[in-house]
């Protein structure tokens, strides 16, 4: 069974900083990862995810994530934040070879201030 | 295409009443499932369904039943509702295409049990 741990709950950072939301997994097999996203009262929309291949994988609104096999380990991050990136982020596991499942880590809100 | 929709957004139950939450998508995907999200519980898998005719438990599923109607619907019952189920839940789907494991997220059911 895979598990997800997001270790920060609430990240505060100002507009133009730099923010890295942490992402660690467990599993006996290997993985597919992916980040959501979910802006308050909607629901979640995909941000990036890591298949196979290049370990850092990008999406296209300036965020990035690289996979780190040895740290098991997908941390999120963007060199400069904008005040519309404020929302819950939220790093998931799949099992390869067909699993039907996510499981998801419990969500990292990031407020970002003027 | 509207993705996945769900209705109701809103409801407000009584203890003991029993409903049905509605969730359809029009993207041709093989798979659905239902979660609830709770604050700092990220999200947790109720039901899925991999194909049409089948369906499994996931990591909550006592107090809800699930049909999956056919292929493009999937529906959420609770019998007898409690205030333990008071959440937002969410419907999502997700296809079988080689490089596209991610779910589609529908916009949510906020429920409110009193």
């Amino acid at each position: 069974a895979q598990s997800v741990t997001q270790l920060d709950s609430q990240v505060p950072v100002f507009e133009e900083a730099p923010v890295e939301l942490r992402c660690n997994y467990s599993s006996s097999v290997s993985v597919y990862l992916f980040w959501y996203v979910q802006y308050p009262n909607q629901g979640l929309q995909l941000l990036l995810k890591y298949l196979s291949g290049s370990t850092l994988v990008e999406s296209i609104n300036g965020f990035e994530a690289e996979f780190n096999k040895s740290q098991t380990s997908f941390h999120l991050r963007k060199p400069s934040v904008h005040i519309s990136d404020t929302a819950e982020y939220f790093c998931a596991v799949s099992e390869t070879g067909g699993s039907e499942k996510l499981v998801f880590g419990k969500g990292t809100k990031l407020t970002v201030n003027p | 295409n509207a993705g996945v929709t769900q209705t109701p957004k809103f409801q407000v139950l009584k203890t003991g009443q029993s409903m049905t939450l509605q969730c359809a998508q029009d993207m041709n995907h093989n798979s659905m499932y239902w979660y609830r999200q709770d604050p700092g519980m990220g999200l947790r898998l109720i039901y899925y369904s991999a194909s049409e005719g089948t369906t499994d438990k996931g990591e909550v599923p006592n107090g809800y039943n699930v049909s999956r109607l056919n292929k493009r619907e999937f529906s959420l019952r609770l019998e007898s509702a409690a205030p333990s189920q008071t959440s937002v839940y969410f419907c999502a789907s997700r296809g079988r295409e080689v490089l596209s494991y991610e779910q589609y997220f529908g916009p949510g059911t906020r429920l409110t049990v009193t």
